[in-house]
């Protein structure tokens, strides 16, 4: 099992690009999650998938979007890069197989935004 | 609103304990949760507590629950600088709302 998986785990990006930052899951979990983490700011959720089909906005969403393409698989895309999404982004996958809903979380995406 | 407050920093001495502290909002939490992060790494659960739990105790952790005063802690036993990392505690009142963080740093 690899778990979470995320890519790429760098990227530079100049205001105004766009790009998609991919998540993966091999555990069957129903619910995914993306986060952001800021410097003393713990972590932000910007958008979650409860199931198949369904996303919802977190804390954060603005400037992003989602896209739960089947089960295994939560993007996150940034239609127009700007400085202030300069962050570590996070995916996290839950499920209910133990009733404490524990989140397992991919190593995380490192985005530099000039 | 939910919010949930850590400390920052926490520096301590091999060998000690130490101890982490967590004060949240949402008195509907069913469970909270203690994370690890390394540097350069995800978060990875550490341990949780139920809610109608006051302790839980994991090997070298220790998890207190004081439910009147919305307060969790998290005590570490006999720390070495492998422990060294920052310690998220997080509450579920439907989704997670995670702490800012607490640094926490190992002396030799």
């Amino acid at each position: 099992n690899a778990g979470v998986t995320q890519t790429p785990k760098f990227q530079v990006l100049k205001t105004g690009q766009s790009m998609t930052l991919q998540c993966a899951q091999d555990m069957n979990h129903n619910s995914m999650y993306w986060y952001r983490q800021d410097p003393g700011m713990g972590l932000r959720l910007i958008y979650y998938s409860a199931s198949e089909g369904t996303t919802d906005k977190g804390e954060v969403p603005n400037g992003y979007n989602v896209s739960r393409l089947n089960k295994r698989e939560f993007s996150l895309r940034l239609e127009s890069a700007a400085p202030s999404q300069t962050s570590v982004y996070f995916c996290a996958s839950s499920g209910q197989l133990r009733s404490s809903y524990e989140q397992y979380f991919g190593p995380g995406t490192r985005l530099t935004v000039t | 609103g939910e919010d949930v407050e850590q400390s920052l920093f926490l520096s301590v001495r091999e060998g000690d304990s130490s101890v982490i502290n967590c004060t949240y909002t949402d008195s509907s939490s069913t469970y909270l949760y203690w994370y690890k992060q390394e540097p350069g790494a995800g978060l990875q659960l550490l341990t949780y507590i139920f809610s109608n739990m006051d302790m839980k105790q994991d090997q070298r952790l220790t998890v207190l629950l004081n439910k009147k005063d919305k307060h969790l802690s998290l005590r570490i036993a006999d720390t070495q600088t492998g422990d060294s990392a920052i310690y998220f505690c997080a509450e579920r009142p439907g989704k997670l709302i995670f702490g800012q963080g607490t640094e926490l740093s190992v002396k030799p």
